[in-house]
């Protein structure tokens, strides 16, 4: 069964650590997208790449956050430094767009 | 910008009465796709609707498409307690898909 993996499935950090999400995407699709999911904002969308390039971070605090994919089997996202306010559950989608999406199980990442 | 906004955000319902969650975009979408989440899980891809006026069926479940493909619905009926979860309205545009703020319904056996 293919399957996007993300790792850790949870993490709790100190605020001001640096913490680094990992996704792997089915093999073979060409987009990815990082979501943040919190009970007030629903699923916001952080970035998107598609063919391993950037196409729109519009949606991440670029002072903290950062997302790359240096590979076609792996995307990151990197937060440096942590807040309590980033605190969510993250979840990395890839599909072939505008197609269906298929999501991880999700990163929940508490900072205290 | 883009937005595209779900009501209702809450829906409680009898198991056995109808449930409609509506998508509403304030532009013209390429496609909606329709997502469910369960407690504690990740989004699941429901349906895709591209067509203008389009309708769809899965069973219990109609989506449907307005003809000015800027709004959506999802409708269950007779609704069990399997259907609890929320469902997410997702619109196609400019290379993004832009999710709604979802429906979360409860389901009382």
């Amino acid at each position: 069964d293919a399957r996007v993996t993300q790792t850790p499935r949870h993490k709790v950090t100190e605020m001001g650590q640096e913490v680094t999400m990992r996704c792997q995407p089915i093999l073979g699709h060409n987009t990815v997208f990082w979501y943040r999911q919190t009970m007030m904002q629903g699923l916001e969308l952080l970035a998107y790449f598609r063919n391993r390039a950037p196409l729109d971070d519009s949606g991440m605090p670029k002072d903290r956050f950062s997302a790359e994919m240096p590979d076609a089997t792996l995307a990151t996202l990197k937060i440096q430094p942590s807040e309590p306010r980033d605190s969510a559950v993250y979840f990395c989608a890839s599909g072939f767009s505008p197609g269906e999406l298929f999501f991880g199980e999700g990163s929940r990442l508490t900072v205290l | 910008g883009q937005q595209v906004m779900q009501i209702p955000q809450y829906q409680h319902v009898q198991e056995g009465e109808d449930f409609t969650t509506y998508c509403n975009s304030s532009t013209t979408l390429s496609n909606i796709q329709w997502y469910k989440q369960r407690p504690g899980g990740h989004p699941v891809f429901l349906i895709q609707l591209v067509k203008s006026g389009e309708v769809k069926k899965q069973k219990r479940l109609t989506f449907q498409f307005g003809e000015a493909k800027k709004n959506s619905s999802l409708h269950i009926t007779a609704t069990q307690t399997t259907d609890v979860g929320t469902y997410f309205c997702a619109g196609y545009n400019f290379n993004k898909f832009y999710f709604g703020s979802g429906t979360k319904l409860n389901v009382k056996p």
